[in-house]
């Protein structure tokens, strides 16, 4: 059964630092993974999808990277800025239509 | 763009009610499925469904039946609802065959079952 850990659980760092997340996944046979943005009380809002032919996505200050042979992913977030304090979740897709999910890495970015 | 949507924000029912949670989607895809999340569990699938009239259990359908009687809506039933089931539903949608597409996540619904 494929187990999806993210490290850490909780990170709070003041604005301005570059900010790594980490997922690690159990079962290296995904079709894909993907990085979504939660805020409180709401729903998940994609933020990257990498496929597994690619080993990472860009999208303005964030970038993931995938590594399968590992079983690891790393979002990447430059110049954090408070408005990027969300509970992050990463979820890793194979064999069926069903993705699993890690338990997510909830970050607050102080001024 | 692209929308999810849920019925209700926030829900407060009583124990032994019976609970409809409505999901809706306007992407004409095939697969819909039906998330609970809770502080230290994390997302925990209940139901999916790939196809009109197709069901299939998730993780934790005990307590919780579907319906999808149309493409666009994924309907959970809480037969009975019971204080255990308090919690935050978030419904999803995305293509059939679509492993290299993205889960698009509705606004979710808190339930209160007092």
């Amino acid at each position: 059964k494929q187990e999806v850990t993210q490290i850490p659980a909780a990170l709070s760092v003041p604005e301005g630092e570059n900010l790594v997340l980490n997922c690690s996944f159990t079962d290296s046979a995904i079709y894909n993974l993907q990085w979504f943005r939660q805020d409180p009380g709401k729903g998940l809002t994609s933020l990257l999808l990498i496929q597994s032919s690619q080993r990472e996505q860009t999208s303005g200050r964030l970038n993931a990277s995938l590594d399968k042979s590992s079983g690891r992913s790393t979002l990447y977030i430059a110049a954090s800025q408070p408005g990027d304090s969300a509970t992050y979740l990463c979820a890793v897709l194979r064999g069926s239509y069903i993705p699993t999910f890690g338990r997510g890495t909830s970050l607050i970015v102080h001024p | 763009d692209v929308k999810v949507t849920q019925s209700s924000r926030y829900l407060v029912k009583r124990t032994g009610e019976k609970v409809f949670l409505e999901c809706v989607q306007d992407m004409d895809h095939e697969n819909m499925f039906w998330y609970r999340q809770d502080p230290g569990l994390g997302l925990r699938l209940i139901y999916f469904s790939y196809d009109v009239k197709m069901k299939e259990k998730g993780d934790i359908p005990e307590g919780y039946s579907v319906s999808r009687e149309k493409k666009e809506r994924f309907s959970l039933i809480l037969e009975s609802a019971s204080t255990n089931q308090t919690s935050m539903y978030l419904c999803a949608s995305t293509e059939q065959g679509a492993r290299q597409e993205t889960q698009y996540f509705g606004p979710g619904t808190r339930l209160l079952v007092l």
